[in-house]
C-alpha cells in the first residue's frame, strides 16, 4: 500500500458527461501529480500541484481541470467526455516539488470507461 | 520538445541479467527515474539518477550518462516476478516537469 488513495476505482459514464476523480496523497506529501495511461500506453503526465498551487502542466486537455484543496487532497475534473478519454488515471504524491524529491508514490488508479 | 526512447519489449531467462536502455532528448535535464508496473497495478519507484554513474539497489542498478543523454536499468538474477513494464522518466524544467517513456515490457521465462 503506497498510502495514496484514489476514488472511485472504476467509473463508467457516457460521452458528453463530466466526472470527478479524487486523490488523497500520503500523509505529509505536499505534491500531487495526475497521469493518464491509455491501454498498453505509457504514462502521460497531466498536471502537478504543490501545496495548493499548480506547479507544472503536461499534456492536459482544456476539457480537463484539476485543483488541490487546503487539506492537500486533489480532484481531477474531466468534462465533455469522449470515447478516447477511456483510460486509467493515476494520482501520485511526493514530499516536495523539486527534482530532489523524485520518489513519487502512486495510487491504484481510477479506471474510466466512456461508453 | 521532449522525447524518450526505450525498447517496447524484452524477453530474458530466469536467473539471467537484462539491461533496459533509455535515451532522451530534453532541455533543462534534472535526472532520470525508473518505475516498475505490473499488469493492472500502480507504478512503483525503483531508482533515481541525478548524477552520472551507477546507482545500485539490491538486484537492480541504474546508470546515467548526461553527456550521452542515456540511461539504463540493469536487473540481475532475474526472477519470474520481475515480469512487468519498466518506465524511464525524465525530470526537467524548474518545476519538476516529468516525462515518462512508453515503457518496456519485460517477460522473464523459465
Amino acid at each position: 500500500d503506497s498510502g495514496v488513495t484514489q476514488t472511485p476505482k472504476h467509473l463508467i459514464t457516457a460521452t458528453g458527461q463530466r466526472v470527478t476523480l479524487r486523490c488523497s496523497p500520503r500523509s505529509g506529501d505536499l505534491s500531487v501529480y495526475w497521469y493518464q495511461q491509455s491501454l498498453d500506453q505509457g504514462l502521460q503526465f497531466l498536471i502537478q500541484y504543490y501545496n495548493g498551487e499548480e506547479r507544472a502542466k503536461g499534456n492536459i486537455l482544456e476539457r480537463f481541470s484539476a485543483q488541490q484543496f487546503p487539506d492537500l487532497h486533489s480532484e481531477l475534473n474531466l468534462s465533455s467526455l469522449e470515447l478516447g478519454d477511456s483510460a486509467l488515471y493515476f494520482c501520485a504524491s511526493s514530499v516536495g516539488a523539486g527534482a530532489e524529491n523524485t520518489e513519487a508514490f502512486f495510487g491504484q488508479g481510477t479506471r474510466l470507461t466512456v461508453v | 520538445g521532449q522525447s524518450l526512447e526505450q525498447p517496447s519489449e524484452v524477453t530474458a531467462v530466469e536467473g539471467a541479467i537484462v539491461q533496459i536502455n533509455c535515451t532522451y532528448q530534453t532541455s533543462g535535464f534534472y535526472g532520470l527515474s525508473w518505475y516498475q508496473q505490473h499488469d493492472g497495478g500502480a507504478p512503483t519507484f525503483l531508482s533515481y539518477n541525478g548524477l552520472d554513474g551507477l546507482e545500485e539497489t539490491g538486484r537492480f542498478s541504474s546508470f546515467l550518462s548526461r553527456s550521452d543523454s542515456y540511461g539504463y536499468l540493469l536487473l540481475q538474477e532475474l526472477q519470474m516476478k520481475d515480469s512487468a513494464s519498466y518506465f524511464c522518466a525524465v525530470y526537467s524544467g524548474g518545476y519538476q516537469k516529468v516525462t515518462f517513456g512508453t515503457g518496456t515490457k519485460l517477460q522473464v521465462i523459465p
